[in-house]
């Protein structure tokens, strides 16, 4: 069983550009939710992705924006990037059916640092 | 406003003790509430998690405790390990889950040899 994946591992951004991150969920996934982390303190929810919509928001702002593939894998867009931004982005998938349906399992991050 | 009040920052336990890192919520909607664990330079990798209709859940070494009432929880790691040394993070969710998860500030645990 593969485990969920995120590309590329380390990103260098200059203020003002776009950027996008990529993940593939886990086999048997069908939900994909990601997730910013500041150096030193807890993640905290970006969005959710279902079905190819957005079902779930966190307290971002719209130049945050993605998309979810038929095969459940997703991209994280950025615009006009600010220096805040530098983070690690995460990606978690979870199964949607069941009780195991709120489980969230995540990838090793995309570390974006932003000049 | 932070939902998740997490304590410890940080904590050093002797190896084979018992590790103990609280955490408080303030929204009575949570209903999931999971534990991870995260070492440097990995993303967070799930531990246990438990649901308010059990007042604990075992999982080898680790040990949720919960109690509704009072709108805390926590997690016990018996017989502490060198290896178990890495950032703890307490979280939860609403119905659905499509909210997402909500975090904890984490906990940097240190066991000593």
């Amino acid at each position: 069983e593969t485990g969920v994946t995120q590309s590329p591992t380390h990103l260098i951004k200059t203020r003002g550009q776009q950027v996008t991150l990529r993940c593939s969920s886990q086999s048997g996934h069908n939900t994909v939710s990601w997730y910013q982390q500041a150096l030193g303190q807890g993640p905290q929810f970006i969005f959710q992705y279902y079905r190819e919509e957005e079902n779930g928001r966190g307290n971002f702002p719209p130049r945050f924006s993605g998309l979810q593939f038929p095969n459940y894998s997703s991209e994280l867009n950025v615009n006009a990037l600010e220096l805040d931004d530098s983070a690690l982005y995460l990606c978690a998938s979870s199964p949607r059916a069941g009780t195991s349906g709120r489980e969230q399992y995540f990838g090793p991050g995309t570390r974006l640092t932003v000049t | 406003q932070q939902q998740v009040k997490q304590s410890p920052q940080s904590l050093i336990v002797q190896k084979g003790g018992i590790s103990i890192i609280n955490c408080a919520y303030e929204n009575t909607a949570f209903d999931y509430f999971p534990w991870y664990q995260q070492f440097p330079g990995k993303g967070p990798a799930l531990l246990i998690a438990i649901r308010p209709d059990v007042s604990e859940k075992k999982e080898g070494r680790f040990t949720i405790s919960f109690n509704k009432s009072a709108k805390q929880f926590s997690l016990h790691i018996m017989d502490s390990q060198p290896g178990d040394s890495a950032t703890y993070f307490c979280a939860a969710s609403g119905a659905g889950g499509a909210d997402g998860l909500t975090f904890g500030k984490g906990t940097h645990l240190i066991i000593q040899p």
